[in-house]
């Protein structure tokens, strides 16, 4: 059974700084890793989604990098900014989109 | 780009009454659609995949009774609660997918924030 984990489950820091969230799944036989951003009380904004057979993707100042191998996928944000604040999901695609627990994020000015 | 929509995006509940959410793609035909839930500070749960014009396919633990889904077009689904008590208070989001290339992609309604009194 797909467990996906993510760490940490919480993270502030002041704007300008390199981010780095990490992503574990337990089932390396997936076909994508697929990161999303929500918004308090919103949906799903997707951001980057990650081919099995690829090593990272970028989107302006996102990257996500994985690593099937080893279960892990990381999303680095590059100086972050207030608006990036969010929870940052990663799902595991088996099928079915696993979810893990999500990183709130919180850049203050 | 594609856009899925939620209807209603919040509502309030009588404990035992029914409560029924829609789910539309607004500008493409969804070959899936998923339905999730999310408690607070929780991840995203799948709860079932519903097809036109079949019966949906519950997740382990998920009632079909309580939970009904019905898919009645390629761009409508809808989420039915039954019987309503406070522990199914929640937000409900849906998916609906849809081939692009050779990749099936999903897109995510708003939600749908469900309070049971």
């Amino acid at each position: 059974k797909q467990e996906v984990t993510q760490i940490p489950a919480a993270l502030s820091v002041p704007e300008g700084e390199n981010l780095v969230l990490n992503c574990s799944f337990t089932d390396s036989a997936i076909y994508n890793l697929q990161w999303f951003r929500q918004d308090p009380g919103k949906g799903l904004t997707s951001l980057l989604l990650i081919q099995s057979s690829q090593r990272e993707q970028t989107s302006g100042r996102l990257n996500a990098s994985l690593d099937k191998s080893s279960g892990r996928s990381t999303l680095y944000i590059a100086a972050s900014q207030p608006g990036d604040s969010a929870t940052y999901l990663c799902a595991a695609d088996t099928d079915k989109l696993i979810f893990g627990t999500g990183t709130r994020l919180q850049v203050f000015p | 780009g594609a856009v899925v929509s939620q209807h209603p995006s919040w509502v309030i509940c009588k404990s035992g009454t029914s409560v029924k959410i829609e789910c539309r793609s607004l500008d493409f035909q969804a070959t899936t659609m998923f339905w999730y839930r999310q408690f607070p500070k929780q991840s995203l749960m799948l709860m079932a995949t519903s097809n036109e014009g079949s019966k949906a396919t519950y997740e382990q633990g998920v009632e079909k009774d309580k939970f009904l889904i019905n898919h009645a077009s390629l761009t409508l689904s809808t989420l039915t609660v039954t019987s309503a008590h406070p522990e199914d208070s929640s937000f409900y989001i849906c998916s609906a997918s849809t081939i692009e290339g050779r990749q099936e992609t999903q897109y995510f309604g708003p939600g749908t924030r469900l309070l049971v009194l």
